[in-house]
């Protein structure tokens, strides 16, 4: 059974840091790309970063770019974001989602930037 | 640029069918999109890929209820014998090089 968990988020102050991880299994993560994609309260679903299998290309969307930063471990079955210089509109539940499809989603974990 | 138009709305009414839509913008008619569903309260499901012939691919566990087909740009998810557990928020969503785009999201209400 494919299972997506993530962990990481909670409250911080506008400007600060925060790093997301999703733990993947049931699958062999390292065939897949991984991405990362938030919601915000009330809000529809936003692309945020994506990976390649084996880390050569990584895709950003342009809310989040020079902010965030992507990586994966594939012999620890794990998906990073690294959150930078965090804003109000960066307040969202993420997601992590496997493959170019999005087949496969985590439960998400809430990020909340305020001060 | 890719763009995907979705309607805000929907309603149908329990045990009929309905149709949503979803609209690839102007030079993109050839791209395949997925559909997924949230529920109330929810994480997003996946539901399908959904090629531009028409020819599509359910995620694990989806009901037959659930089918998509495709006309020129346009990329339509029919659910039929709709079920109050049917009432979501449901997503298109298409890939680009190096960039992946959702459309708004359509409301489905079962009355």
């Amino acid at each position: 059974e494919v299972q997506l968990v993530e962990s990481g988020g909670g409250l911080v102050q506008p400007g600060r840091s925060l790093r997301l991880s999703c733990a993947a299994s049931g699958f062999t993560f390292d065939d897949y790309a991984m991405h990362w994609v938030r919601q915000a309260p009330g809000k529809g679903l936003e692309w945020v970063s994506g990976i390649s299998w084996n880390s050569g290309s990584t895709g950003y969307a342009d809310s989040v770019k020079g902010r965030f930063t992507i990586s994966r471990d594939n012999a620890k079955n794990s998906l990073y974001l690294q959150m930078n210089s965090l804003r109000a509109e960066d307040t969202a539940l993420y997601y992590c989602a496997k493959d170019i499809d999005f087949d496969y989603w985590g439960q998400g974990t809430l990020v909340t930037v305020s001060s | 640029q890719l763009v995907l138009t979705q309607s805000p709305s929907a309603s149908a009414s329990l045990g009929a069918s309905v149709k949503l839509t979803c609209t690839l913008s102007s030079g993109h008619s050839s791209y395949a999109i997925a559909w997924h569903q949230q529920q109330p309260e929810k994480g997003p499901r996946y539901l399908m890929k959904l090629n531009s012939d028409g020819s599509h691919s359910k995620g694990d566990g989806i009901p037959d209820r659930f089918s998509g087909s495709s006309s020129g740009a346009e990329r339509y998810l029919t659910i039929s014998s709709l079920q109050s557990e049917d009432e979501a928020d449901y997503y298109c969503q298409t890939w680009g090089t190096g960039l992946w785009v959702f459309g708004g999201g359509t409301k489905l209400t079962v009355l």
